[in-house]
């Protein structure tokens, strides 16, 4: 069946970069697409970026100058990286499966402390 | 980018009663291969958002069928009829149409 999975590092200090990996199994990176979404803690969702089937990238306007997609295909993983990382940065990230966001992962929590 | 707005923020419902969330965009979400990717989530407290409808009108298997979609263009709407206690929850809807994609900002249901 159809799985998402995400993995990091729960806390990350101001300034740095957050690494995060959606490993997927029951589906083939090249055949559907991958979408990061995150929410701070108590607010909606936002849409950070997209991998698509065939390796396009999307990104979310406000993130895209800190924010980087990619994927490795023979291991079905997605990673998310994004840079200078703020306290508002502190929330959980999905990662779920395009076209139609049907399946998600359980979510990583992610602080943003000193 | 699109702008979904949502309304209203917070629906005040009693078991049994039927209720409707509204979506509004900004520009419409008919895609050029002639779908209409805009969707509707919810999203329970502490769990992770699930899909129950998609492409306007089209039921997530094993959703209820008290939840419907409808819509075109625009407007779009998500109905619950007959409101049942595990429904309780935030409602979202998305549109996967135009990227970036985007959010509404969410429905509160909760229990008059």
């Amino acid at each position: 069946q159809v799985q998402l999975t995400e993995s990091g590092p729960g806390l990350v200090h101001p300034s740095e970069t957050l690494s995060l990996t959606c490993t997927v199994s029951g589906f083939s990176l090249t055949g559907y697409s991958v979408y990061w979404v995150r929410q701070p803690s108590g607010k909606g969702l936002e849409w950070m970026g997209r991998m698509r089937y065939n390796g396009d990238t999307s990104y979310n306007s406000a993130l895209k100058s800190r924010l980087s997609i990619s994927r490795d295909t023979s291991k079905n993983q997605v990673f998310l990286k994004m840079n200078s990382l703020q306290t508002d940065d502190t929330g959980t990230y999905y990662c779920t499966r395009g076209p139609i966001f049907a399946y998600w992962g359980q979510g990583t929590l992610v602080t943003v402390s000193s | 980018d699109v702008v979904l707005t949502q309304t209203p923020p917070t629906l005040s419902a009693t078991i049994g009663q039927s209720v409707s969330i509204s979506c509004r965009s900004s520009q419409s979400l008919l895609h050029s291969n002639g779908n209409t990717y805009l969707h509707w989530l919810l999203q329970r407290p502490g769990q992770s958002p699930q899909l129950l409808i998609y492409l306007v009108s089209r039921l997530e298997s094993g959703v209820p069928n008290r939840f419907s979609g409808s819509g075109s263009g625009t407007d779009f709407t998500l109905k619950i009829s007959g409101v049942e206690a595990e429904d309780l929850g935030v409602y979202y809807c998305v549109q996967g149409t135009h990227a970036p994609y985007t959010f509404g900002a969410g429905t509160k249901l909760e229990l008059k």
